[in-house]
């Protein structure tokens, strides 16, 4: 089973600013990385896919970038809808998908 | 515009049954292979089933492979999530949602809204 650890598990940052979640997993995944954004009472949106691609109509402020084990997404100037949950999913162990365990994006 | 759609969720005993069903609608859904999704309340997502899109491959998360059984209805374009032996920690929200593209490639996009099973007596 591939565990994927999701860090920090809450950041606090303000709009405009930089945000930064790391998402390691337990052994290589190659490419095999997406990660979702979730808001309360709402469905997971697909943000980006392996590791890098924009899902569509994801805007330019997120990006992603990792291989391996090591990934990271970045949103590059925070939108006040930006503030969310982000989950990690990794597919290398097809069909044995899973996800990490979130990070929560707040408002500081 | 694609659209999922779950229904069938409610409050079951422990050891009883549900039948969850997923309608969509906006793309060819004989074409793609689906999913079904939870999360527990307040905690993150866990991957349930996977079934292709002719129905030729199907799989089970560990937890519960032998109580859930995956299926679709290209016809009805439908896909269902029969749920046996239910227990408290199966209370969640279910998720179906469809892989990216039409090639499995495992990412899930769209999602559905969701259907809330709670198992409790």
């Amino acid at each position: 089973e591939i565990v994927l650890t999701q860090s920090p598990a809450t950041l606090s940052l303000s709009p405009g600013e930089r945000a930064t979640l790391s998402c390691r997993a337990s052994q290589s995944v190659s490419s095999y990385l997406a990660w979702y954004q979730q808001k309360p009472g709402q469905a997971p949106r697909l943000l980006i896919y392996d590791a890098s691609n924009r899902a569509t109509g994801i805007p330019a402020r997120f990006s992603g970038s990792g291989s391996g084990t090591d990934f990271t997404l970045t949103i590059s100037s925070l939108e006040p809808e930006d503030f969310a949950v982000y989950y990690c999913q990794q597919r290398s162990n097809w069909p044995r998908y899973s996800f990490g365990q979130g990070t929560k994006l707040e408002i500081k | 515009e694609v659209q999922l759609v779950e229904s069938g969720g409610g409050l079951v005993k422990p050891g009883g049954s549900l039948r969850l069903s997923c309608a969509a609608s906006g793309f060819t859904f004989s074409s793609y292979s689906m999913n079904w999704v939870r999360q527990a309340p307040g905690k993150g997502l866990e991957w349930v089933s996977s079934i292709s899109s002719s129905s030729s491959y199907i799989y089970y998360a560990d937890s519960v492979k032998g109580r859930f059984t995956i299926s679709r209805d290209n016809a009805k374009n439908s896909l269902y999530l029969q749920m046996n032996s239910l227990r408290a920690e199966d209370t969640a929200v279910y998720y179906c949602a469809r892989d990216r593209a039409d090639w499995n490639d495992g990412w899930f996009d769209p999602w559905g809204q969701g259907t809330l099973v709670t198992v409790s007596s």
